[in-house]
């Protein structure tokens, strides 16, 4: 079974400055997707990013941006500029792209929780 | 807006009762995932159902079913209700399987 870790609670963030968030996961498949959410206040689940794990190139939003470490099983993610609204519940998730009985599962990290301060 | 919706928005019942959380999808869609969100389980996938068929499931307790209609909206009945139920209940929908889930804003669901 995939394990998603996400081993920082909190992070807090000057606006305007950077923040990465750290993501690892658990696979012993080849093929996958990785991807980060984002829940505010609202609770709603805000998809940011998408990775495919067979694309070596890093996927980029905007400010947001991942460094994807295949080999090391690392998925981080980079907030650029950092602004008042991307104060959240940031989750990393991670999807099989293999056919078998959860294939459409997304399996969640924990949670780190982005606290950006004027 | 995700244009996932998700009825109710909150839901206050008492333990033992039964209900049933509502979702319809984003046009389009055809996949329908529904998540529980607890503070101490986390975010956890209960079950998917593709163009009205289940596909997969996960920790999914036999006391709460789901199921897809032929329009697509899908339905999960949670019966025999538990103090440990109170939940944040999410429905995502997709495309298909290779598509990004986009996630409706959710029931509360708080059991006395």
């Amino acid at each position: 079974a995939q394990t998603v870790t996400q081993s920082q609670p909190e992070m807090s963030v000057q606006e305007a400055e950077t923040v990465t968030l750290s993501c690892t996961y658990d696979t012993s498949e080849s093929d996958y997707y990785l991807f980060w959410y984002k829940q505010p206040p609202s609770r709603q689940m805000i998809l940011v990013i998408r990775q495919e794990a067979y694309k070596q190139q890093n996927a980029t939003e905007n400010r947001f941006s991942v460094n994807f470490q295949k080999a090391a099983k690392s998925f981080s993610l980079k907030i650029s500029d950092s602004q008042l609204g991307d104060a959240a519940m940031y989750f990393c998730a991670y999807r099989s792209a293999e056919a078998t009985d959860s294939w459409g599962k997304l399996q969640f990290g924990a949670g780190t929780q982005v606290v950006v301060t004027p | 807006d995700s244009g996932v919706t998700q009825t109710p928005k909150h839901l206050i019942t008492a333990t033992g009762q039964r209900v049933t959380l509502r979702c319809s999808p984003r046009s389009g869609d055809l996949s329908v995932y529904w998540y529980q969100q607890s503070l101490d389980q986390g975010l956890q996938f209960l079950i998917q159902y593709y163009n009205g068929e289940e596909r997969a499931k996960g920790n999914i307790l036999e006391r709460f079913s789901a199921q897809q209609f032929p329009d697509l909206h899908s339905e999960l009945n949670l019966s025999s209700l538990e103090l440990g139920d109170s939940a944040l209940y999410f429905c995502a929908s997709s495309v298909g399987y290779t598509h990004p889930q986009y996630f409706g804003p959710g029931t509360r669901l708080l059991v006395l």
